[in-house]
């Protein structure tokens, strides 16, 4: 019954450290999404995991960004040497089945990260 | 590559009111549409889902339709409440089923 867990809920960290970021989906959703939210901005879409399948990394922004799944369940983003740039809401989601299969994504809360 | 738009950005109306809410997309070919609210500080949580072959979904007081051909989507709310308050936002599959586009959102604001 639980939906998506993200943690933290908050993370301050001074510029050019290395954040951990993570989500836990829901039991049995085989498809795992991340997004970044800043103020302003729409939904941007950073990685995308899909059972045993290669990831879609397409929307990583940097090599300074980096994803894993570990289980099929559980997911890790990892911000390597943070910039200011680097400061918004980490929306992590996970859905049943695939979106072109009709299966709603379900949101975590997100992670608020401020780099300073 | 698929744009989503919506508009307003922002609307304020009084307890009561019926209103519309409007997305477009610039491919036609889409799998399906979702809308989405979110409130502040939190996530998004899933309001409906249309898929290709559908016109509308219905949940409660809230109607979606899908009109592929000219690539817009609305959102109906009916008798509008203070809690319907929120950034509603709609939402489309990329061509390769990899991730969501989604509009910007409309912020919606109903006062009693």
């Amino acid at each position: 019954g639980a939906g998506v867990s993200q943690s933290p809920s908050n993370k301050v960290t001074e510029k050019g450290k290395d954040v951990e970021l993570r989500c836990d989906p829901i039991s049995g959703h085989t498809a795992l999404y991340w997004y970044r939210q800043s103020l302003g901005q729409g939904l941007e879409f950073l990685i995308y995991f899909q059972g045993n399948s290669a990831p879609d990394k397409s929307g990583l922004p940097s090599d300074r960004f980096s994803a894993e799944r570990t289980g099929g369940s559980v997911s890790t983003l990892t911000i390597q040497r943070t910039q200011q740039e680097d400061s918004a809401v980490y929306l992590c989601a996970s859905s049943l089945d695939g979106i072109i299969n009709n299966s709603p994504l379900h949101f975590g809360n997100g992670t608020r990260l401020t780099v300073t | 590559k698929q744009e989503v738009t919506q508009i307003p950005a922002a609307l304020s109306v009084p307890e009561g009111e019926n209103l519309v809410l409007n997305c477009s997309f610039t491919d036609s070919a889409i799998y399906n549409l979702q809308w989405f609210r979110q409130d502040p500080g939190k996530g998004l949580t899933s309001l409906l889902l249309i898929q290709s072959s559908q016109r509308e979904q219905t949940s409660g007081r809230l109607n979606a339709s899908l009109d592929k051909s000219s690539g817009r989507s609305t959102l109906y709310i009916a008798a509008s409440q203070p809690g319907d308050s929120a950034t509603y936002l709609c939402a489309t599959p990329n061509q390769a089923g990899t991730a969501l586009i989604f509009g910007k959102g409309t912020t919606l604001s109903v006062s009693s």
